[in-house]
């Protein structure tokens, strides 16, 4: 069973909007992570935001912020006032407690900055 | 910081030929590294995972004869793609975890900048 899922098809955002990309998730793990990685043309992945299953509040980090919904098991990273280069693609991750640390990646959005 | 490299950063070789890719953490010890594949406009699939000194835990469907790893150091894990043939092409990256993490499921992946691997 897939446990990662990101089903938006690719998008095309004006510079300076917010956008909201979209991960849901399966676990029987009470203890876990969830991860979003962006990946530009060059191929790296670039760590964008963590949020552990027990966290209280939502995750931030600068104009990356994590809305976590632990009841629907979604975890949808919003990107405020975007740029041309976060055009890329977006993966959503997630690594349980009993897996080992191995993270599952979800098939990716694609999001495409215009001016 | 966190800092990991791959070398090389691409590769073309003849089908038939092996290829070492190395993936080092540059200013950390990583206990655990990860080793992906992913084809054009698809996901990663993890393909293995290396731990210092032990033998690698290969995924289902992964060969370990036709993949190699070694994770000889703190700093060092080697993928070799041993008598690669044209469906080996592909996107070969790594990942590495700190050492001694602060614990559970917080520990970050930090991955290298990929190996693209083409095999004629």
């Amino acid at each position: 069973a897939q446990k990662i899922t990101q089903t938006q098809p690719g998008m095309f955002v004006q510079e300076k909007e917010a956008v909201t990309l979209d991960c849901t998730y399966d676990t029987s793990d009470p203890s876990y992570g969830l991860f979003w990685y962006k990946q530009p043309s060059s191929g790296e992945m670039i760590f964008l935001i963590y949020q552990g299953s027990y966290d209280q509040q939502n995750a931030t980090e600068g104009r990356y912020s994590l809305n976590f919904q632990k009841a629907r098991k979604s975890a949808n990273l919003v990107i405020s006032a975007s740029q041309l280069g976060d055009s890329a693609m977006y993966f959503c991750a997630m690594r349980e407690d009993r897996g080992n640390n191995r993270l599952a990646f979800g098939k990716g959005n694609q999001v495409v900055v215009i001016p | 910081g966190a800092v990991v490299s791959q070398h090389p950063s691409w590769v073309i070789c003849k089908s038939g030929t092996s290829v070492k890719i190395e993936c080092r953490s540059l200013d950390f010890q990583a206990t655990t590294m990860f080793w992906y594949r992913q084809f054009p406009k698809q996901s990663l699939m993890l393909m293995a995972t290396s731990n210092e000194g032990s033998k690698a835990t290969y995924e289902q469907g992964v060969e370990k004869d036709k993949f190699l790893i070694n994770h000889a150091s703190l700093t060092l894990s080697t993928l070799t793609v041993t008598s690669a043939h044209p469906e080996d092409s592909s996107f070969y990256i790594c990942s590495a975890t700190k050492a001694n993490p602060s614990g559970g499921v917080r520990e970050t992946q930090y991955f290298g900048p990929g190996t693209r691997l083409l095999v004629l």
